[in-house]
């Protein structure tokens, strides 16, 4: 069974950081892999998807990098702002499956 | 273009009550997905539709929970004879078939609290 782990749970930076979240999964059999925003009370807006033939995608302020031998994503979002604060989730799609296996997301805090 | 929506927002049940969530996905998105939410997790696969079959049920908690999707558009999550552990966020999520991304869409969801 697919298993997403994020780290760290909650993190809170000062405004203009550089800062990374980490996603890992235990089946490297994955067909893609999304990054999702979800503010307080909404729903989830997708941010990155990477396929797994793909090592990065990149859009606006963030990158999202994928290594499927090693089992692990990371978002890398430059010069972070207060409007940055939000959950972030991230979520596989396996190659035999439809659905979405996610992780239990990062909390993240900007501090203005 | 109009995203996936939801209704209602909220919804508040007494315990033992029945509960029916709406669901309309992006007009011409064949796959319609539904999961549930507990506070501080992530997201977990309830059911999965292709146009009006059910083609996957396997994350549906229990017998009390039923999903349809008659005419392959609007899709309705009835949970029956509701109990507090069935308190949290049901999210639905549409996307395009075989030949695309597979990327998911997904809408406001709807908080059900059950006293």
């Amino acid at each position: 069974k697919q298993e997403v782990t994020q780290i760290p749970a909650a993190l809170s930076v000062p405004e203009g950081e550089n800062l990374v979240l980490n996603c890992s999964f235990t089946d490297s059999a994955i067909y893609n892999l999304q990054w999702f925003r979800q503010d307080p009370g909404k729903g989830l807006t997708s941010l990155l998807l990477i396929q797994s033939s793909q090592r990065e995608q990149t859009s606006g302020r963030l990158n999202a990098s994928l290594d499927k031998s090693s089992g692990r994503s990371t978002l890398y979002i430059a010069a972070s702002q207060p409007g940055d604060s939000a959950t972030y989730l991230c979520a596989v799609k396996l190659g035999s499956a439809r659905q979405l296996t996610f992780g239990s997301g990062t909390q993240l805090t900007v501090l203005p | 273009g109009a995203g996936v929506s939801q209704s209602p927002r909220y919804k508040v049940a007494k315990r033992g009550q029945d509960v029916a969530l709406r669901c309309d996905p992006i007009s011409g998105h064949v796959s319609l997905f539904w999961y549930q939410q507990a506070l501080g997790q992530g997201p977990e696969f309830l059911t999965y539709f292709q146009n009006e079959a059910q083609l996957d049920k396997s994350g549906l908690p229990s017998d009390r929970f039923f999903a349809e999707r008659p005419e392959g558009s609007v899709s309705t999550l009835k949970i029956q004879r509701t109990q507090q552990e069935d308190s949290a966020v049901y999210l639905c999520a549409s996307s395009l078939v075989a030949g695309t991304t597979y990327e998911q869409y997904f809408g406001p969801g709807t908080r059900l609290t059950v006293t």
